[in-house]
């Protein structure tokens, strides 16, 4: 029973434009939402968070947003750069469970010149 | 130099060896965890610990044991290694934060291959 769900594979995206990269998930009592982004050969790297009291959190060109009753979230890159090419995972915590991390399958973002 | 490193990067062993993969952090966090990677799945725990006295099993323990030498050492052995085992191992670490979410910090990987 996968609690976070990423079901796009992969993504691609001309350089300059806007990348959304989407997240469901099924569990209503999580508190946290984490985007991570990994690199080929590397460990994912924390990008951006949310608490779920929030709908959006912005951090220089990134945001995510956050539709509590869709459960939904997603990540907007804007503008999109070459160096954005990576494995994007959406991640969901749970203070009653010692906030372990929930993660999706991962998205592979694309930056096309 | 890394704030988190594992040793080895790449392993080729055969079914039935025990192996350890060893995880150090210079981050000074108290939470440590492994974590396993499988194509097309996300990652999966495996066992985490909350201080050097406190080891849990995470979602997919059997098969796995952990040992936590010291705040800044957390490593994971299988003891007879199988095949489906081959996968991209993770170690990370984190310092929970009051009103914040746990975020967490990983090495580089271990690329198990069990023949």
């Amino acid at each position: 029973d996968q609690q976070v769900k990423q079901n796009s594979p992969s993504l691609s995206v001309q350089e300059g434009r806007i990348s959304i990269l989407n997240c469901d998930y099924t569990n209503s009592m999580f508190d946290y939402f984490l985007w991570y982004k990994k690199y080929p050969a590397e460990g994912p790297t924390f990008l951006i968070s949310i608490s779920s009291i929030k709908d959006k959190n912005e951090d220089g060109r990134f945001t995510v947003f956050l539709n509590k009753s869709a459960k939904h979230l997603s990540l907007h890159i804007v503008p999109s750069q070459p160096g954005d090419s990576a494995v994007y995972f959406c991640a969901a915590s749970l203070v009653d469970s010692n906030y372990q991390l929930i993660w999706g399958a991962g998205t592979k973002l694309i930056i096309k010149p | 130099d890394a704030d988190v490193t594992q040793t080895p990067r790449n392993r080729i062993t055969k079914t039935g060896k025990r192996i350890m993969l060893e995880c150090s952090q210079t981050k000074g966090h108290d939470r440590m965890y492994w974590y396993r990677q499988d194509p097309g799945l996300g990652l999966r725990l495996i066992y985490y610990s909350f201080d050097v006295k406190d080891i849990n099993k995470g979602e997919i323990s059997d098969g796995y044991s952990v040992s936590r030498q010291a705040q800044a050492k957390f490593s994971l052995s299988l003891e007879s290694a199988i095949p489906n085992q081959t996968a991209l191992y993770f170690c990370a670490t984190s310092d929970l934060q009051v009103g914040s979410t746990d975020t967490q910090y990983f090495g580089p990987g271990t690329r198990l291959t069990v023949l």
